[in-house]
């Protein structure tokens, strides 16, 4: 499994966009990329999968370039709310069962 | 749709004495799979059952344990607490067999050891 680094922490203010990349050097052919979501005391949330490019959804956007040896993760004006643990995880989403390997993940905290 | 349900959310055991959590997946998911988060070691992985099988098991001691029933709801075991057991414990489930398919979480049960 690909091991990941971000950034431990991160600060925002309300309405602004905030990226949070992740590199995974060593990530896999058959890896794919999945960010999930935590708040205090609840379980993480999953927010978006990719496997290159780009890929949008209605809460977020995935950013993966061409070597794929990192992902960003991309929050439109953020608010308060958004405030958690954002996890970048990689695994072979088609053979490796459902066992999910997190990181340290990074902390973002928004501002008024 | 009911979400992921845990049982019980918060728990106070002493060392020596073992616990049995208790989980309930979104009905029609078949993947259940458990987590152990402490903010030494953040979210680790413990096991992942599909249709009553354990697949996969994280590095864990034999004092954990798990299992799966016909109808997808898991339980599990940790005997011979320690304190070190002291956790937030977190089950997932998934439609799917792999792990391309969205996984779900529930609350979690907070587990302290005294």
């Amino acid at each position: 499994l690909a091991k990941t680094t971000q950034p431990i922490s991160m600060d925002s203010y309300e309405g602004q966009e905030v990226n949070i990349t992740c590199s995974h050097n060593n990530i896999a052919t058959n890896d794919y990329i999945t960010w999930y979501q935590q708040f205090p005391s609840q379980g993480p949330r999953f927010i978006i999968q990719g496997y290159k490019t780009k890929v949008t959804n209605e809460v977020a956007s995935l950013f993966i370039p061409a070597d794929r040896k990192s992902s960003t993760l991309s929050l439109p004006r953020v608010s308060l709310s958004d405030t958690a643990v954002y996890y970048c995880l990689v695994g072979d989403m088609n053979t490796g069962f459902q066992k999910l390997v997190f990181g340290t993940g990074t902390r973002l905290l928004v501002s008024p | 749709k009911a979400g992921v349900t845990q049982t019980p959310r918060y728990l106070i055991k002493t060392r020596g004495q073992q616990v049995t959590l208790s989980c309930s997946p979104i009905s029609g998911h078949r993947s259940v799979s458990w987590y152990q988060q402490t903010p030494g070691q953040g979210l680790q992985f413990l096991f992942e059952y599909f249709s009553e099988t354990q697949r996969n098991k994280g590095n864990f001691p034999g004092r954990f344990s798990g299992r799966q029933f016909s109808n997808s709801r898991s339980e599990m075991n940790v005997s011979t607490l320690e304190l070190g057991d002291s956790a937030l414990y977190l089950c997932a489930s998934s439609w799917g067999e792999t792990a391309s398919y969205e996984q779900y979480f529930g609350p979690g049960t907070r587990l302290t050891v005294t």
